[in-house]
């Protein structure tokens, strides 16, 4: 089946550690996204990238990092520089430029005890 | 002014019942508009794009005015399984280099049996 798995479903991260979310798509997609949601608040755009090796900060980028070696892989890095990282996180990915619309993996909940 | 403004409700409605939310855009310039549909802890999943005037799938018709600036889902013979929060995202260049897509806070519906 093509899809987006992103893993893991749920984590818990002391204060002061790095962690790493995976997103993973099969579906031949160019573009991919990261995006965090908080509860009251829409999504909100961490990194994008169109193409391999490459990859834009969106609006709240700070205190994360991404790599894109693979057009099959984003992942996110939520460094100990990000203050307030509990949230659900959302991996989303689109064809470039036949389509706008993103579709997403079933995200990621995060959070710092 | 918030980019993308809906009331959070929430909208509760027995079943059968007819509903519609609106959701105003505040660039005059978006190109392109999507209903997407998040059930609780759960990835938001498209639900109809609006391109033109509008458009109908089954039981949904989401219509757009653009002079107004504000888009409207509505859904007639409301199910149970309706029940969900409804995502307004607006995008504001088609097809763009960016396809940076503005969400809006999602609004609450809740049918009642």
């Amino acid at each position: 089946d093509g899809g987006i798995t992103q893993s893991p479903k749920y984590l818990f991260r002391k204060e002061g550690q790095n962690v790493t979310l995976s997103c993973e798509q099969n579906l031949n997609h160019d573009a991919m996204y990261w995006y965090r949601q908080d509860p009251g608040q829409g999504l909100r755009l961490i990194y994008y990238s169109q193409i391999v090796n490459d990859f834009q900060k969106g609006d709240i980028a700070e205190g994360y990092s991404v790599s894109r070696e693979k057009k099959e892989s984003f992942p996110l890095t939520v460094t100990s520089a990000q203050k307030n990282p509990t949230a659900f996180y959302l991996c989303a990915s689109k064809e470039w430029e036949s389509t706008d619309t993103q579709y997403f993996g079933p995200g990621t909940r995060l959070t710092v005890l | 002014r918030k980019e993308v403004e809906q009331d959070p409700g929430p909208f509760n409605v027995p079943e059968g019942a007819t509903v519609a939310f609106n959701c105003t855009y505040s660039n005059s310039a978006s190109q392109s508009f999507f209903w997407y549909r998040q059930d609780c802890r759960k990835e938001p999943k498209l639900l109809m794009s609006v391109y033109s005037s509008g458009n109908e799938d089954g039981r949904f018709t989401a219509q757009l005015n653009r002079a107004s600036q504000y888009i409207s889902l509505l859904i007639r013979d409301s199910k149970l399984s309706d029940s969900a929060t409804y995502l307004c995202v607006v995008n504001p260049e088609y097809g763009g280099a960016t396809n940076k897509l503005i969400f809006g806070t999602g609004t609450l519906l809740a049918v009642q049996p």
